[in-house]
């Protein structure tokens, strides 16, 4: 299967920006997703990027894509506490047909 | 007006029950997933099923069985529980294609002691 790298913590202090990174393999067309899961609850789709992107941005978010490294970020501006979560990558692409292959999960804290 | 839903949310029950969990998806999607969630959180797929047909089986052990009575409903039956079933499983559709995104349930926690 598709291996989808990502680190297992971050920690921030509110206001700063927050980088979570991840890696890929599958070198073909590819989709990219990020999601947010909150303590005890389930995840939820913040953004995702085509290979034929470099960046996307959405209010707080922004995404960039170095496709020659099969390197995804999310970039989170001015961090707050509701954004302590953990952060998954998600690839899909013509080879894995309808699966998703999931990071690890970054998981974000936020410190006051 | 939930788009995907799961019940029950915790499950508390003793090793060797059979339970089940169901999902339900009113997105109009076709295919539907099981995803596990280990202690470590680590997300992996289980099964997916598009328009009732199974088309993935992650090496899941057969105690697990999918069983779906139409397109928007996908339940996952569980036989003979055990301790490292212990885990939360998430339920997803999609409209089945690699472009689409997948939409998450809530999650259930399912503890066997």
């Amino acid at each position: 299967g598709e291996d989808v790298e990502q680190s297992l913590f971050l920690s921030v202090r509110e206001g700063d920006s927050s980088v979570i990174n991840c890696t890929y393999t599958d070198s073909s067309s590819t989709y990219l997703y990020w999601y947010k899961q909150e303590p005890g609850a389930g995840l939820q789709l913040l953004t995702y990027i085509f290979s034929n992107m470099d960046m996307k941005q959405d209010q707080r978010l922004t995404v960039l894509l170095n496709k020659k490294d099969k390197h995804l970020s999310l970039r989170i501006a001015d961090t707050q506490t509701g954004d302590s979560a953990i952060y998954f990558c998600a690839e899909s692409t013509p080879n894995t047909g309808n699966q998703f292959y999931f990071g690890t999960g970054t998981s974000l804290t936020v410190i006051p | 007006d939930t788009a995907v839903s799961q019940t029950p949310k915790y499950l508390v029950t003793q090793m060797g029950n059979d339970k089940s969990i169901k999902c339900e998806q009113n997105l109009g999607h076709d295919t539907m997933y099981w995803y596990k969630q280990d202690s470590k959180k680590f997300l992996k797929i289980m099964f997916s099923y598009n328009n009732k047909e199974l088309i993935i089986n992650e090496t899941v052990p057969n105690r697990f069985s999918p069983k779906s009575p139409d397109k928007a409903h996908l339940n996952l039956h569980i036989n003979s529980l055990e301790l490292g079933d212990s885990a939360v499983y998430f339920c997803a559709s999609s409209h089945g294609s690699w472009e689409e995104t997948q939409y998450f349930g809530p999650g259930t926690r399912l503890l066997v002691l």
